[in-house]
């Protein structure tokens, strides 16, 4: 299994380009979030899904769109990108969405916008 | 708000000295995770605690829940290099099932 994997591993932008962070896991997992990572911040959750075609904001889902097609890829989409959206991206999952269980890390998107 | 506080921020420890974080709950949590993030890396998983009064042990890494459940330490014996990063705990809230993150402890070992 390749477990939880994230493209790119970095990225650039511009201010107002828009673009879409890939997030996939082979594990069947049902429950998918993305996480971003800012320093003194700690891990704040942008959005989550508890399965295919559920979708829910998390504490900081302004500016992030997503959707959740398919049980195993969970994109994250920037639609007009700003400087404070300068972050490491981190996509997670695990096996049920009743989070009694252990989360499963992606390695991780490290996005600057300019 | 539902927060869990986390300390020390940050450590620095000679290569041998023990090592503790501490996290703290404004309510009761329905179990406690730990993860730990070594530089550049991402967060791994290291232990889940359900119990009250539970205790876990990994090597050296002690892990410890509160009776009332509403905290929750690590303790590192000896540390060596090898376990330098950031060190979370992650609490599921025991009434909306949510998972609330510390904000970490990172952890520098001088050799």
């Amino acid at each position: 299994n390749a477990g939880v994997t994230q493209t790119p591993k970095f990225q650039v932008l511009k201010t107002g380009q828009s673009m879409t962070l890939q997030c996939a896991q082979d594990m069947n997992h049902e429950y998918m979030s993305w996480y971003r990572q800012d320093p003194g911040m700690g891990l704040r959750l942008i959005h989550y899904s508890v399965g295919a075609g559920i979708t829910d904001q998390g504490e900081v889902p302004n500016g992030y769109n997503v959707s959740r097609s398919t049980t195993e890829d969970f994109p994250l989409r920037l639609l007009s990108a700003a400087p404070s959206q300068t972050s490491v991206y981190f996509c997670a999952s695990s096996y049920s969405w009743d989070l009694d269980n252990e989360q499963f890390f992606g390695p991780g998107t490290r996005l600057t916008v300019l | 708000g539902q927060q869990v506080m986390q300390i020390p921020q940050y450590q620095h420890v000679q290569e041998g000295e023990d090592f503790t974080t501490y996290c703290n709950s404004s309510t009761t949590l329905s179990n406690i995770q730990w993860y730990k993030q070594r530089p550049g890396g991402h967060p791994v998983f290291l232990i889940q605690l359900v119990k009250s009064g539970e205790v876990k042990k990994q090597k050296r890494l002690t892990f410890q829940f509160g009776e009332a459940k509403k905290n929750s330490s690590l303790h590192i014996t000896a540390t060596q290099t090898t376990d330098v990063g950031t060190y979370f705990c992650a609490g599921q809230d025991g009434n909306n099932r949510k998972l609330i993150w510390g904000l970490g402890t990172s952890l520098a070992v001088n050799p």
